[in-house]
């Protein structure tokens, strides 16, 4: 089974700074198959990247993936409000599994 | 609008069984691998099963396997999945999820979720 390691836990930022979210794979991760994820407080999480870097239908274009092999990386160039939120990072080159998520919070 | 619909949830005791149910609407069910995924109160997402288009094939995770199955009925536009022997450690709201191209792929189009409570 493929181990996702997100960092940091929490991250505490303001409206229009950067955020950098890491993922990292216990071992290589299949064609880049990774994908992000947002969630908000009661509400069923919503998919932001697939494939390591591709924007799902909807996604703001300052949110932006890369990485690749075991390490991954979400960023958002510039908080919005609306951006403070859990996310969560997920492979699917073997079979599938989610990492344990990184909390934005207001500074 | 492509959306899918969970019920089924509820309070059972160690040991005992439920049955959920998943209803997909505004799009072609029988075109899509479907799974569930299912998140423990304050806790991450953890995936529990997919099933393939036609429901040929299921996987699970170790957890689950053996007392869980996943199942589909195309002609009613539904998945299910059959819980069986639970534990206080299978409590979480679970969500069924449309996914995108693959059997294992991204997770597309989530319902609001069914809570599991497993208590005596």
């Amino acid at each position: 089974e493929i181990v996702l390691t997100q960092s940091p836990g929490t991250l505490s930022l303001s409206p229009g700074e950067r955020a950098t979210l890491s993922c990292r794979a216990s071992q290589t991760v299949w064609s880049n198959h990774i994908a992000w994820y947002q969630q908000k407080p009661g509400q069923a999480p919503r998919p932001l990247i697939f494939g390591a870097s591709i924007r799902s239908i909807g996604t703001p274009d300052r949110f932006s993936g890369s990485g690749s092999g075991t390490d991954f990386t979400l960023t958002i160039s510039r908080l919005e409000p609306e951006d403070f939120a859990m996310y969560y990072c997920q492979q699917y080159g073997s079979s599938t599994t989610f990492g344990g998520g990184t909390k934005v919070e207001i500074k | 609008e492509m959306q899918v619909v969970e019920s089924g949830g509820g309070l059972v005791q160690p040991g005992g069984s439920l049955r959920l149910s998943c209803a997909a609407s505004g799009f072609t069910f029988m075109n899509f691998h479907m799974g569930w995924v299912r998140q423990a109160p304050g806790k991450g997402l953890e995936w529990v099963a997919n099933i393939n288009k036609d429901g040929s094939n299921n996987y699970y995770v170790d957890s689950v396997r053996g007392r869980f199955t996943i199942s589909r009925d195309n002609t009613k536009n539904s998945l299910y999945l059959q819980m069986n022997s639970l534990r206080a450690e299978d409590t979480a709201m679970y969500y069924c999820a449309q996914l995108q191209y693959l059997v294992f792929d991204i997770f597309n189009i989530w319902g609001q979720g069914t809570m599991v409570t497993v208590s005596s």
